[in-house]
């Protein structure tokens, strides 16, 4: 168990509908990572907070946002669902900032567009 | 053409077998490098990492950089069933710079 949390587990929902992925970081982490992973694309980077304010982004679509709240748990809302959004997203945290090597996952979410 | 290659196997071995797993890439200013292990319906988590070229040992798994090739492997001595899970490359250009990931090579090791 890495101590991340997100919720829910799996999520099965329709094209054009808008649904919310939460994430918790382990305990003593400012930082939270998004990423999507699909069969075709891999582990892609989505983006990046810390302590509250947008770090790095990545290949993240304009129909995706998201935020860190002051508790520190992140929210990735995605919107204008199509099938193509159908994919595993992954939360990470970490201590800092720059900490490349010390990322820990969370279990995934699973999102089915249908 | 991706940034970092891997092949998506199945890799399929015996156990105690010496396996192999590579990743080829392109862009030179990586420096960083990692291999990840997920499980099925799991997070990945940090196996191994290098900064820049030569060899890292930890255990039964030994990762390997080549940056002159742009070609780096993760070796895992007597391999157990379960060490069964997909495994990822990942690299960076820099320690604030974001993670690019491969596909994932998929093992099976078989008792």
């Amino acid at each position: 168990d890495s101590g991340v949390t997100q919720t829910p587990k799996h999520l099965i929902t329709a094209t054009g509908q808008r649904v919310t992925l939460r994430c918790s970081p382990r305990s003593g982490d400012l930082s939270v990572y998004w990423y999507q992973q699909s069969l075709d694309q891999g582990l892609q980077f989505l983006i990046q907070y810390y302590n509250g304010e947008e770090r790095a982004k990545g290949n993240i679509l304009e129909r995706f946002s998201a935020q860190q709240f002051p508790d520190l748990h992140s929210e990735l809302n995605l919107s204008s669902l199509e099938l193509g959004d159908s994919a595993l997203y992954f939360c990470a945290s970490s201590v800092g900032w720059d900490s490349l090597e010390t990322q820990y996952f969370g279990p995934g979410t699973r999102l089915l567009v249908l | 053409q991706k940034e970092v290659e891997q092949d998506p196997g199945p890799l399929s071995v015996p156990e105690g077998a010496i396996v192999s797993l590579n990743c080829t890439y392109s862009n030179s200013a990586f420096q960083y490098f990692m291999w990840y292990r997920q499980y099925s319906r799991k997070g990945p988590e940090l196996l191994m990492y290098t900064y820049s070229s030569g060899n890292k040992e930890d255990g039964r798994f030994t990762a390997q950089v080549d940056k002159s090739s742009k070609y780096i492997s993760l070796f895992i001595r007597d391999s157990q069933p379960s060490d069964s899970a997909t495994y990822l490359c990942a690299m960076s250009a820099g320690n604030t710079d974001k993670l690019i990931f491969g596909t994932g090579t998929r093992l099976q090791v078989f008792p």
